[in-house]
């Protein structure tokens, strides 16, 4: 059984550094493996963000490219994702996901808010 | 950058079919992927690769990739299947999402 989960702070000033953990079970990041992050401000459609896939290959928004890293830690089944100089704007529920077919297995989200 | 469209709402009375369309320019030379997502739940896989399920979603769901359009079918709806559907494809350097198409059955 596929199970993701996030986990990071849900209260952020602006300018600071997020740092969020996706710990997954259930598969390892293995070769055709990915593991994805997505974001989704309220009322609005998910926003793809990073993805690495299980040789170290990654890609990134191209709108938030300058701002964004993914990591793997393969050994705790893990995949951090961190963004730098983050605004209000930033504020949305964050996601990390399976990617097999498509997008397959999702955490359930952690809300992450930014205010002064 | 590339950019996918979706009507922000689509009606269906329970028994019938809904037909959610997702616009995209060459959309065909693409995979299009399509999500469920209910509130305050996470989304959820329905349609890879133009048409097919992954494994327990049910056959009235379906879906197609033509031209500019791909198309997902909910068949003989439910009250259950009413959601934010959101289309997806990756588009050479990013994935992209449409902005949803609610579903109300009623």
């Amino acid at each position: 059984q596929i199970t993701l989960k996030e986990s990071g702070p849900t209260l952020m000033k602006p300018t600071e550094t997020l740092t969020l953990t996706c710990t997954f079970s259930g598969f390892s990041l293995s070769t055709g493996v990915g593991v994805g992050w997505f974001r989704q401000p309220p009322g609005k459609a998910p926003q793809w963000l990073a993805l690495i896939y299980w040789d170290d290959d990654t890609r990134y928004s191209s709108s938030l490219k300058s701002r964004l890293t993914i990591t793997k830690d393969t050994s705790k089944n893990q995949v951090v994702l961190t963004m730098t100089n983050i605004a209000p704007v930033d504020t949305g529920t964050y996601y990390c996901a399976h990617r097999g077919g498509g997008f397959d297995y999702w955490g359930q989200g952690t809300l992450v808010t930014v205010s002064s | 950058s590339y950019e996918l469209t979706q009507p922000p709402s689509v009606s269906v009375s329970p028994g019938q079919t809904a037909t959610i369309p997702c616009f995209g320019d060459n959309l065909a030379g693409k995979y299009a992927c399509w999500y469920q997502q209910k509130p305050g739940q996470s989304p959820k896989l329905l349609i890879y690769q133009d048409s097919k399920r992954p494994s327990g979603i049910p056959e009235r769901f379906s879906g197609s990739n033509s031209g500019t359009t791909a198309t997902l079918t909910i068949s003989e709806t439910q009250p259950i299947d009413e959601a934010d559907y959101y289309c997806q494809a990756w588009d050479s350097t990013a994935y992209v999402f449409g902005p949803g198409t609610k579903v109300t059955v009623l």
